[in-house]
């Protein structure tokens, strides 16, 4: 099962902030927040990944609360191409090692 | 382009025929792995490879049979499939297979089973 809570889909006007929520309010210590996407049709593309400090590089910011109970994706000025389903994952550590669980992820409309 | 290839992008197969999906990384990764995504669900994983041994099998039927002959190759071979397995089927590479690794997908192969 998913760690992490979205709501399932969200619109952004284009040229605007896409401000994207996540609850993981289970996480442990040594677990890491990473961000996926996938638009469609395409295989799921890596955005970010934090622990507890905010992160920032070329494609989005990372904003984790200081509980680390939630955390936002921010794409300062989304545009059509933005459109996708989102992820919010956090790692899961079992005897297998599997690295990443997928939950329902959040529906980007970048609109005109 | 993430570095990691899917062969075919599409495939159209019958539920007696037998096919392979291939998949080759080109980043020097260590671990691979297989994911199912279904119209409407999420990600599923499949299996995951490390070093070439299977360290998971996510309860996957039996007419899915997964080969890693080497860290840059993973291959998925069907047989008599069943029309619910049509989806989306992803490749995807790490460096290893710990939980601070990031992922890289390919683009994915489209199965459809008539």
């Amino acid at each position: 099962d998913a760690k992490t809570t979205q709501p399932t889909s969200m619109d952004c006007a284009e040229g605007r902030a896409a401000n994207l929520p996540c609850n993981h309010s289970t996480i442990s210590g040594n677990e890491y927040v990473y961000w996926y996407r996938q638009i469609h049709s395409q295989g799921p593309q890596y955005i970010i990944h934090g622990l507890k400090n905010n992160e920032t590089n070329e494609m989005a910011s990372l904003i984790i609360t200081e509980d680390r109970k939630s955390s936002t994706l921010i794409l300062p000025h989304a545009t059509l191409r933005d459109t996708a389903v989102y992820y919010c994952i956090v790692f899961v550590m079992n005897s297998g090692n599997t690295p990443l669980v997928f939950g329902k992820g959040t529906r980007l409309s970048v609109i005109a | 382009e993430t570095g990691v290839t899917q062969t075919p992008r599409h495939l159209v197969m019958g539920m007696t025929n037998k096919k392979s999906l291939k998949c080759e990384q080109h980043l020097g990764h260590n671990a691979m792995y297989w994911y199912k995504q279904s119209a409407k669900k999420p990600l599923e994983l499949m299996f995951v490879y490390n070093f070439k041994e299977q360290t998971e099998n996510n309860s996957v039927p039996s007419r899915f049979s997964p080969e890693c002959p080497n860290s840059s190759h993973l291959f998925l071979h069907l047989h008599t499939l069943q029309p619910e397995d049509s989806a989306l089927y992803l490749c995807a590479s790490s460096q290893g297979a710990g939980f601070q690794e990031t992922q890289y997908f390919g683009p994915g192969t489209r199965l459809l089973v008539l």
